[in-house]
């Protein structure tokens, strides 16, 4: 069963630059899409971006200026860097396995989520 | 961009109720629609998937239908372990976009 687990700071500054890992246990990265989701507390979801396993990416339009989603093979990880950050960002951050067939993704997976506040 | 809106935004409702959820898109979507129960503090759960496929362990009381620009999830009969907020969410288009959701609790 696979699972997986967002790491990182829960803490970044205004301007800085946010940065999470999700490691994947029980499954190879090295297939599917892997994404990012993220929802400000008490607030809907939002869908970041995700990054295929030779590493093409599809970004949400209004986070591309500022985002970065890389693959790992190797250590079996994804991760994010989100810069330039805001207290618009501050949410809670989940990984996601987002399987693909016949066209349709769909996120089947996700890690427990990370909460990242953004704050001076 | 696809817009996807959910009705109600909230409902309350007793165990056993048949509860419907409807999910509508800006445009056309086909079937590329998926639902998520999410409870608090806790990771969205896949239910449906291509808006009617039953997720793998996902109890058969969950059921999905609809194409085009309207989908609906419903639960044939409401348990104890259903109160929660449900999402939907297309990826028809490269930016996939998720509904306000709807909460669901208890009467």
């Amino acid at each position: 069963q696979v699972q997986l687990q967002e790491s990182g700071p829960g803490l970044v500054k205004p301007s800085e630059t946010l940065s999470l890992t999700c490691t994947v246990s029980g499954d190879s990265i090295s297939g599917d899409y892997w994404s990012w989701i993220r929802q400000p507390p008490g607030q809907g979801l939002e869908w970041i971006g995700y990054i295929s396993h030779s590493g093409s990416t599809n970004y949400n339009p209004s986070l591309k200026s500022r985002l970065t989603i890389s693959v790992d093979t190797s250590k079996n990880q994804f991760s994010l860097r989100l810069s330039s950050v805001t207290a618009a960002d501050t949410a809670v951050y989940f990984c996601a396995r987002d399987t693909y067939n016949s066209g349709r993704h769909r996120f089947d997976s996700w890690g427990q989520g990370a909460l990242v506040t953004v704050s001076s | 961009d696809i817009q996807v809106t959910q009705s109600p935004s909230s409902l309350s409702a007793s165990v056993g109720d048949r509860v419907t959820i409807t999910c509508r898109a800006s445009q056309p979507i086909s079937s590329y629609l998926n639902w998520y129960q999410q409870k608090p503090g806790r990771a969205p759960k896949l239910l449906i998937y291509g808006a009617s496929t039953l997720q793998s362990g996902v109890p058969s009381r969950f059921s999905g239908s609809g194409s085009g620009t309207d989908c609906t999830l419903t639960i044939s009969s409401l348990q104890p372990e259903d109160f929660a907020t449900y999402y939907c969410q297309q990826s028809y288009s490269s930016l996939f976009t998720f509904g306000p959701g709807t909460k669901v609790d208890a009467k």
